[in-house]
């Protein structure tokens, strides 16, 4: 099975400033034939459901503000934020779906400073 | 509008039994993978199980293999998640996820609420 790790548990961040969230899986998510990370990313915030930001490591979901923006490939992933806003306040995953089963990271939660 | 609704959830003993459904409405249901994601009280989310569109292909996390079966009826838009031996460690918040593509191996871009299981004596 591959194991999802993220960094850091939790951070705070100014408001306008930058948050940096990163994801380590335990083998390489990247498929060779189609050249695609199979890496997601989560926003939940309390008493909702997830909500997805980013699919294929940096495609950015309809909707979802431009501030948002996800990289990587292989095993290494970030998540950035790059100026914090105040509805941003939530926990964030990763998530592969490379092969069954589809495990989640262990969340980051992000507050203002 | 796209939309999911849980229900089934609720307090069971240990070793009981729950199914749980989800219905889905304003897309081709039938075209798409689904999926179950739970989330125990105060934690994060811990994938379930996912089925395809046609209801072939099916697959589990581990702390559920062999007591957990997902299951769909196409022709009433409608997911289920049959529960036994449950212990309680499976008290969680149980969502359903519609994935972005037919596909098993895709996001989840539409999530229900949840429906709450609570295994307790």
């Amino acid at each position: 099975d591959i194991v999802m790790t993220q960094s850091p548990d939790s951070l705070a961040v100014s408001l306008g400033e930058m948050a940096t969230i990163n994801c380590k899986s335990s083998q390489s998510v990247l498929y060779s034939s189609n050249n695609k990370n199979y890496l997601a990313w989560y926003q939940q915030k309390p008493g909702q459901p997830p909500k997805l930001l980013i699919y294929w490591a940096s495609i950015r979901e309809s909707g979802v503000p431009d501030r948002f923006s996800g990289s990587g490939s292989g095993t290494d992933f970030t998540l950035t934020i790059s100026s914090l806003q105040a509805e941003d306040v939530a926990v964030y995953y990763c998530q592969h779906y490379y092969s069954s089963p589809f495990t989640f990271g262990p969340g980051t939660k992000v507050d203002i400073k | 509008e796209v939309q999911l609704l849980e229900s089934g959830g609720g307090l069971v003993q240990p070793g009981g039994s729950l199914r749980l459904s989800c219905v889905a409405s304003g897309f081709p249901f039938s075209t798409y993978a689904m999926n179950w994601v739970r989330q125990a009280p105060g934690k994060g989310l811990e994938w379930v199980s996912v089925i395809g569109g046609n209801g072939y292909n099916t697959y589990y996390g581990d702390s559920v293999k062999g007591r957990f079966t997902i299951s769909r009826d196409n022709s009433k838009n409608t997911l289920f998640l049959q529960m036994n031996s449950l212990r309680a460690e499976d008290t969680a918040i149980y969502f359903c996820a519609k994935d972005v593509v037919g596909s098993i191996n895709a996001p989840s871009d539409v999530w229900g609420q949840g429906t709450m299981v609570t295994v307790s004596s």
